[in-house]
């Protein structure tokens, strides 16, 4: 079974700033099985990034996302307002088959 | 518009038993696996169980493994999750999930508004 561990926590930063967030598995994982979501209070989570690096429909290109094996990273650029919010990876599992997502990290506004 | 609309969450005890709904439009239901995510209060999201777009292929979360069962109706564009045994552990929002392809990418790209389930005597 595959643990997603997110880092940091909790990341402060103001707007315009660049924002780096970590997702780290347990064990290697295919990057067709890693994607990125944002959730906002009150709101279902929004597919950011899926693949590991390519951007869903409708995505600014502020958002990036790389990484292969069991290190992952979820960028944005230049900070805009709304995107304080809280970031999940995701990575599904084979064996045995099934989804974790790691613990979340709150970008929150300094 | 592709869409997912849950329903039938509610207040029920401990030990008692609920079914949630899930209802698809706007995309071939059946060309495409279904999940159910949860997110208990102030938690992070938790994978609850999948389907397959045949309905042939099911797995669960240790969590949940014997006590839900994840079904879908082609016929009808609807996912289920029948949940018995319910514990206050299971006290979540409950959203359903689209598989963003047929094949290749496993992620959920389609979220439905989510169902609050709460459980407590």
């Amino acid at each position: 079974e595959i643990v997603l561990t997110q880092s940091p926590g909790t990341l402060s930063l103001s707007p315009g700033e660049r924002a780096t967030l970590s997702c780290r598995a347990s064990q290697s994982v295919s990057s067709t099985y890693l994607a990125w979501y944002q959730q906002k209070p009150g709101q279902a989570p929004r597919l950011l990034i899926y693949d590991a690096s390519t951007r869903a429909t409708g995505i600014p290109d502020r958002f990036s996302g790389s990484g292969s094996g069991t290190d992952f990273t979820l960028t944005i650029s230049r900070l805009e307002p709304e995107d304080f919010a809280v970031y999940y990876c995701l990575q599904y599992g084979s064996s045995p088959p099934g989804y974790a997502f790691g613990q979340g990290t709150k970008l929150e506004i300094k | 518009e592709v869409q997912l609309l849950g329903s039938g969450g509610g207040l029920v005890q401990p030990g008692g038993s609920l079914k949630l709904s899930c209802a698809a439009s706007g995309f071939t239901f059946s060309n495409y696996g279904m999940s159910w995510v949860r997110q208990a209060p102030g938690k992070g999201l938790e994978w609850v169980s999948s389907i397959s777009g045949t309905g042939g292929t099911t797995y669960y979360a240790d969590s949940v493994k014997g006590r839900f069962t994840i079904s879908r109706d082609n016929s009808k564009n609807t996912l289920y999750l029948q949940m018995n045994i319910l514990r206050a552990e299971d006290t979540a929002i409950y959203y359903c999930a689209k598989r963003k392809a047929m094949a290749g990418s496993w992620a959920f790209d389609i979220w439905g508004q989510g169902t609050v389930v709460t459980v407590s005597s």
